[in-house]
């Protein structure tokens, strides 16, 4: 099983519509969880941190289940500027972020 | 100002041949990491070094040789270029093992 496994799409979706990822870890000691978006052909940047409350950055809400070792991320309204990869990221020991395969998104218009 | 920097962004490289990647960060940042993103555009750490000391080394081959000169560099060379090395190489760095600061990525192909 792989430590950090994700659907990797694609999803496609309209404008305006709600989407949601989902993300698997396998290591139940695992410390933090992130989202990571990667444009088409740059680095990966970081999105938002997962909190085991949930936490909402604008459009975009993150939630925690520690006991199904589950993460997912959550877009309201989708733009166009949201098209782009979505990784999950795990830190399994100090210094050690693992990352998933990542989930594509198209929005069109 | 780029934070994290490598050089150069594209290689072209014939099977055999040795090459190096430069990074340098100007965050202050103390942790500086090489991933490596193959063509399934699986992200993979392959080295990470904290204070120039290496604290992580994932089973990668020892034709990989990374060499951190102090903090703000972390340097890679890589002997003996076989056809599955091609793949972006990303170096990163981080302050309290927190967010990651990529740079651009440095495209190898080994024809």
């Amino acid at each position: 099983r792989k430590e950090v496994e994700q659907d990797p799409g694609p999803f496609n979706v309209p404008e305006g519509a709600t989407v949601a990822f989902n993300c698997t870890y396998s290591n139940s000691a695992s410390q933090s969880f992130f989202w990571y978006r990667q444009d088409c052909r740059k680095e990966p940047k970081l999105l938002m941190s997962v909190y085991s409350s949930g936490n909402e950055d604008g459009r975009f809400t993150a939630q925690l289940n520690r006991a199904s070792q589950y993460i997912s991320l959550l877009i309201r309204d989708s733009k166009l500027s949201d098209s782009a990869t979505y990784l999950c990221v795990v830190r399994t020991s100090y210094g050690k972020l693992t990352f998933g395969q990542g989930t594509i998104l198209t929005v069109h218009p | 100002d780029t934070a994290v920097s490598q050089t150069p962004k594209y290689l072209v490289t014939q099977m055999g041949n040795d090459k190096s990647i430069k990074c340098e960060q100007n965050l202050g940042h103390d942790t500086m990491y090489w991933y490596k993103q193959d063509s399934k555009k699986f992200l993979k750490i392959m080295f990470s070094y904290n204070n120039k000391e290496l604290i992580i080394n994932e089973t990668v081959p020892n034709r990989f040789s990374p060499k951190s000169p102090d903090k703000a560099h972390l340097n890679l060379h890589i002997n003996s270029l076989e056809l599955g090395d091609s793949a972006v190489y990303f170096c990163a760095s981080s302050q309290d093992d927190f967010e990651l600061f990529f740079g651009e990525g440095s495209r190898l192909t080994v024809l």
